[in-house]
C-alpha cells in the first residue's frame, strides 16, 4: 500500500474551513484515498473516500489532484467537535494483504474558539 | 445500540495473566480486525479475519491470539500479559467496500 505524508498538527479557527493536506506520491492507479478521524481515544470514524474525482458528503469534501499524488480534506465550517486526529490512507478496494488499513500518525487538528 | 461493541472497556491486570478481549458486531460484515494503539502513535494491526474459518496475522501478532467464534464475534487473547502490551485496543469490521467501523476501544493496563 502507498505511504502517505501528513503534517503532524494544524490549527483552525472555529467557523472557518479546515484544509488538511495529504501527499501520496507513490499511489497506484487502483488505490483509493480514504480519510478517517479519531476523536480523543474513541474508535476511528470514517469520513470520506475517493479515487480520482472530487467527493463531497455531509461531513466533508475531498479534493484529489489531477495527478493523484496529493489530496486535501476540507471541513467547510469547522466546529470545536472537529478537533481530532485525521488519518489519510491509500489502498486498493480489495487487497491480498487483508483489506486492513495502515494508520500512520495523522494530523492533529485543533479547532480554536 | 452500537454496531460494534467491545468488552471490557477497561481492564487492569498483572503480568503473566491470561486476558481475553471480546468484540461483537451487528453490521453483518464478514471481515473483522484487531488493532492496538499506543500513546501518540497510530493504529497497528494485530490480527484480521475474513470469515469464521479464516485467521490472519497482522504486523504485530506476537504475544496475541484470536478466535472467530461466529461471524459476529472476534476475540483477542493475551496468553501471558506483559507490561508493554498496555495499550488501547480497537476492534473493527468492514464490508468488501472497505469502509471500516470501529468499536469504542478497550483500555488495557498490565502491571
Amino acid at each position: 500500500d502507498a505511504k502517505t505524508t501528513q503534517p503532524p498538527s494544524m490549527d483552525c479557527a472555529e467557523g472557518r474551513a479546515a484544509n488538511l493536506p495529504c501527499n501520496h506520491s507513490t499511489i497506484s492507479g487502483n488505490e483509493y484515498v480514504y480519510w478517517y478521524r479519531q476523536i480523543h481515544s474513541q474508535g476511528p470514524q470514517y469520513i470520506i473516500h475517493g479515487l480520482k474525482n472530487n467527493e463531497t458528503n455531509e461531513m466533508a469534501s475531498l479534493i484529489i489532484t489531477e495527478d493523484r499524488k496529493s489530496s486535501t480534506l476540507i471541513l467547510p465550517h469547522a466546529t470545536l467537535r472537529d478537533t481530532a486526529v485525521y488519518y489519510c490512507i491509500v489502498r486498493p478496494p480489495s487487497s491480498n494483504t487483508g483489506n486492513q488499513f495502515y494508520f500512520g500518525t495523522g494530523t492533529s487538528l485543533t479547532v480554536i474558539p | 445500540d452500537a454496531d460494534v461493541t467491545q468488552t471490557p472497556r477497561n481492564r487492569i491486570t498483572k503480568t503473566g495473566k491470561r486476558i481475553m478481549l471480546e468484540c461483537s458486531q451487528t453490521k453483518g460484515h464478514d471481515r473483522m480486525y484487531w488493532y492496538r494503539q499506543d500513546p501518540g502513535l497510530g493504529l497497528r494491526l494485530i490480527y484480521y479475519s475474513f470469515d469464521v474459518k479464516d485467521i490472519n496475522k497482522g504486523e504485530i501478532s506476537d504475544g496475541y491470539s484470536v478466535s472467530r467464534q461466529a461471524q459476529a464475534k472476534f476475540s483477542l487473547s493475551l496468553e501471558s500479559a506483559i507490561p508493554n502490551q498496555t495499550a488501547l485496543y480497537f476492534c473493527a469490521t468492514a464490508s468488501y467496500l472497505n469502509e471500516q467501523f470501529f468499536g469504542p476501544g478497550t483500555r488495557l493496563t498490565v502491571l
